[in-house]
């Protein structure tokens, strides 16, 4: 079955520090990755996406995520954290043969901004 | 725009008894979607619609009903709860194959 993995569950940051929060999936094929970010007591907001073209990609709120085919992967980095960044964030994989759109999400990466 | 709506935010059921979550978007988009999420898991798909009238399953369907009778809005139905499925439940809307909006969330636990 097709997956994506986020290995880390649980990171803690002090605020200006660099992010990275990495993420793989499992799916050969053309596919369109996403990050998603869950502030507390929210729904789920798209922070950026990748279908085509650059592999670099340009969210908001000063996220960034690169696309690497060759190692299935698509980390998220922010440069300088923020308190406010504080939230749990999901990586999503929709596979080139969904013919629905449906999303694969993987399991979550809470980030905790220390002030 | 509303965007996505879902109805009610909050429930508490007791074992065996039946509800609908009721989600709605003002967008105009084909795809509908029901997710739950539970801590250390992710969202799992539950069922999805492609449209008016149509469902189909997802990852973890058993236990839950749907229906497409209007484009716009999309049930999710507990005939008979158990606490099994005390959850966060999401709904999502797309115009494929573009990204997902999501709703707010109902939270329900079944006791």
């Amino acid at each position: 079955a097709q997956s994506v993995s986020q290995h880390n569950h649980h990171v803690i940051l002090s605020e200006a520090a660099s992010l990275e929060l990495g993420c793989n999936y499992s799916y050969g094929g053309t596919v369109n990755l996403f990050w998603y970010v869950q502030y507390p007591g929210q729904h789920l907001q798209l922070l950026l996406k990748y279908f085509s073209g650059d592999p670099l990609v340009k969210g908001i709120k000063g996220f960034e995520a690169e696309f690497i085919k060759s190692k299935f992967s698509f980390n998220l980095r922010k440069p300088s954290v923020q308190w406010s960044d504080t939230a749990e964030y999901f990586c999503a994989v929709i596979p080139g043969y969904s013919s629905a759109s449906k999303i694969i999400f993987g399991s979550g990466t809470r980030l905790s901004i220390r002030p | 725009n509303a965007g996505v709506t879902q109805t009610p935010k909050f429930r508490v059921l007791k074992t065996g008894q039946s509800m609908t979550l009721l989600c709605a978007q003002d967008m105009n988009h084909e795809y509908m979607y029901w997710y739950r999420q539970d801590p250390g898991m992710g969202l799992r798909l539950i069922h999805y619609s492609v449209g008016e009238g149509t469902t189909a399953k997802g990852e973890v369907p058993d236990g839950y009903n749907v229906s497409r009778l209007k484009k716009q809005n999309f049930l999710l139905g507990l005939e008979s709860a158990a606490p099994s499925q005390t959850s966060v439940y999401f709904c999502a809307s797309s115009a494929s194959p573009h990204e997902q909006y999501f709703g707010p969330g109902t939270r329900l636990t079944v006791t």
